[in-house]
């Protein structure tokens, strides 16, 4: 199995300031048929999981800008410019390239 | 709006059978390859299996733990996706979500226990 390694496990943050989450597979995400299938999820306190980015770095709907992907091969970001209360919550990377798809063990983040 | 509501959760015995129902709207569901993730408690996220949509064989696919004991299958006319899930093991105790990926359900709690 593919396994997906996030870092930090917890992240303490101020209002206002940037945020970053890594996650690092162990081997390559790109597809054979050329797409990358790494996505982000945010999972807020009593809630079910809400996905934000797709195959890297692609918002969902609704998604605010302050949310983006980046990455490559086996080295992946999530990254918010400036961290709202509302981003409170754990946060997980996915891939979907291998099968079984795996989910990296969280991060979580909160408020300092 | 996209709602996935799932259904069919409770407390069993291990070796005992449950099936979960996810019932779907607002999407075209007959288009949408449709997944299983469980969560136990305090714990992360765990895929277990998915189906593909009739067009594209709408074949199976299942995470190792639970390959050969848990049947994911899906009913187009009613919108409906399911999880039977067979001879449960205490570690099976988990919230049950019905996902897209893109859209998740509430999410149903199956616990096993004796």
């Amino acid at each position: 199995d593919v396994v997906m390694t996030q870092s930090p496990l917890s992240l303490p943050v101020t209002l206002g300031q940037p945020a970053s989450i890594s996650c690092r597979s162990s081997q390559s995400l790109v597809h054979s048929d050329g797409n990358t299938y790494l996505d982000w999820f945010q999972q807020r306190p009593g809630q079910s999981p809400r996905r934000l980015i797709y195959k890297v770095s692609n918002r969902d709907s609704g998604v605010p800008d302050r949310f983006s992907g980046s990455g490559s091969g086996t080295d992946f970001t999530l990254k918010i410019s400036r961290v709202e209360a509302d981003d409170v919550g754990v946060y997980y990377c996915m891939q979907a390239t291998h099968w079984p798809l795996t989910f990296g063990g969280g991060t979580k983040v909160e408020i300092k | 709006e996209v709602q996935l509501v799932e259904s069919g959760g409770g407390l069993v015995k291990p070796g005992e059978t449950l099936r979960l129902s996810c019932v779907a709207s607002g999407l075209t569901f007959s288009e949408a390859w449709m997944n299983w993730v469980r969560q136990a408690p305090g714990k992360g996220l765990e895929w277990i299996g998915r189906i593909r949509r009739e067009t594209d064989g709408g074949t199976t696919e299942y995470a190792p733990p639970v390959k050969g004991r848990f049947t994911v299958s899906r009913d187009d006319s009613k919108n409906t996706l399911y999880l039977q899930m067979d001879s449960l093991k205490t570690e099976d105790t988990a919230v049950y979500y019905c996902t897209t990926m893109g859209k998740w359900g509430q999410g149903t709690l199956v616990t096993v226990s004796s």
